[in-house]
Formats: structure tokens, C-alpha cells, sequence
């Protein structure tokens, strides 16, 4: 099956600098590689998505690359602010999806 | 539009006793996914719907986990003799089909073995 690993395990940035998350994958079958933010008590909400046809995509301060030939995917936050504190995971896989282990984001005002 | 939907929301047993955790999914959506959540830790995939195919259940961590689903809609996931390490928040998803469609998560049961 497919094996996710997430980098760092925490981050914590200064208000409007950038955070990076890095994830790498094992199977390279996975073709569909989203990421999920996880507020305190609340459920996983997707913030953005890749699929393996596609190298980076972009929403506003959130990018995602994905390099297939590595078999590792990035998050990367431009612009933080406090309210992208929060546990952020990446997953990849197919039909069922593997998540990596969580990235706790603190954003210092 | 109703989203994901979990039941119930806490609950607390003693070990050894049997639980079911119900899930309904959003309407339409023919893929649903069962995650464990322990304190602190990611999601760990536990078993798979899609429509009326045998449930992917390379995730169930031990013969004690069983789940079901009617059809396309309801699915329950049944823990039998609990144990300690059972306890965790139990997330159900769904998704309009399999892989590379956005899974909508539910609120989750956290679940207590004392």
C-alpha cells in the first residue's frame, strides 16, 4: 500500500512570511494528492487538491508542486496570518487515500 | 445542502463492551471512507465504500472493527469488545465517486474505552 510521509511535524512562522510542508510517496500508482486543514475540534476541510497530470496549481496564498519523478508534493502558504494556524495534512493515493502524520502551523502575530 | 453527518458525537464505554458508529453521507455520493483519529496523530484509513463493489478493509486494524453500508447510503462501523487503544475520534468521509473527487468529512464520534 501507499506510505505517506510528512515534514516538519511543526512550523512556526511570523505573521506574512511563508510556510513550506513537504510530503513524499511511495507508490507511484497515486495519482491524486490533496491537502486538508484541521482547525482545533473541528473536522479535516480540503484547501486545495493535485492531480498527478499537473505540476503545481495555485488558490490565492496557497500553492501546491507535486514532482512525480521524486514522488514528493508541497504546500507552500505565502503570506501567512494567524487564522492559518492549524494542523495541515497532505495525502496521496488513488481510490483510498494515505495521509501523512500532520503538520501543527503556528502563525505569530 | 446537508453535509456528512456522524452519530453519535461522543461516546464513552467500558472495555470490553461492543459500539456502534453510525454515518450518513451526503446525498449522491457513492464513495465513503472510515478514518481513526487518535489524540495528536493523523488520519489512519480504516475501510472503503464504492456503490455496490466489496469494501476495501485492508485498514481494519484487527477482527474486532466490522463495517457496513446500505447501499449508497448509511454505513455503521461496529468495534467489538472494546479496548483502551480503541479510544480515538472516528472520522467518517464521503465522495462523489473514487479517488481524485474531494472527500467531505463529518464532525466525527469521539470514542472513550474506560
Amino acid at each position: 500500500g501507499e506510505n505517506v510521509e510528512q515534514h516538519p511535524s511543526t512550523l512556526s512562522v511570523q505573521e506574512g512570511d511563508s510556510a513550506v510542508i513537504k510530503c513524499t510517496y511511495s507508490d507511484s500508482a497515486s495519482n491524486y494528492f490533496p491537502w486538508y486543514k484541521q482547525e482545533l475540534g473541528k473536522r479535516p476541510q480540503l484547501i486545495i487538491d493535485i492531480r498527478s497530470n499537473v505540476g503545481e496549481k495555485k488558490d490565492q496564498r496557497i500553492a501546491v508542486t507535486l514532482n512525480k519523478t521524486a514522488k514528493h508534493f508541497s504546500l507552500h502558504i505565502t503570506e501567512t496570518q494567524p487564522e492559518d494556524s492549524a494542523v495541515y495534512f497532505c495525502a496521496g493515493g488513488g481510490n483510498q487515500f494515505y495521509f501523512g502524520t500532520g503538520t501543527s502551523l503556528t502563525v505569530i502575530p | 445542502g446537508a453535509g456528512v453527518s456522524q452519530s453519535p458525537s461522543n461516546k464513552v464505554t467500558e472495555k470490553g463492551k461492543d459500539v456502534e458508529l453510525r454515518c450518513d453521507p451526503i446525498s449522491g455520493h457513492t464513495a465513503l471512507y472510515w478514518y481513526r483519529q487518535r489524540l495528536g496523530q493523523g488520519l489512519e484509513f480504516l475501510i472503503y465504500f464504492q456503490g455496490n463493489s466489496a469494501p476495501d478493509k485492508s485498514g481494519l486494524p484487527s477482527d474486532r472493527f466490522s463495517a457496513e453500508r446500505t447501499g449508497e447510503s448509511v454505513s455503521t462501523l461496529t468495534i467489538q469488545r472494546t479496548q483502551q487503544e480503541d479510544s480515538a475520534v472516528y472520522l467518517c468521509a464521503s465522495s462523489l465517486a473514487s479517488g481524485r473527487n474531494e472527500q467531505y468529512f463529518g464532525p466525527g464520534t469521539r470514542l472513550t474505552v474506560t
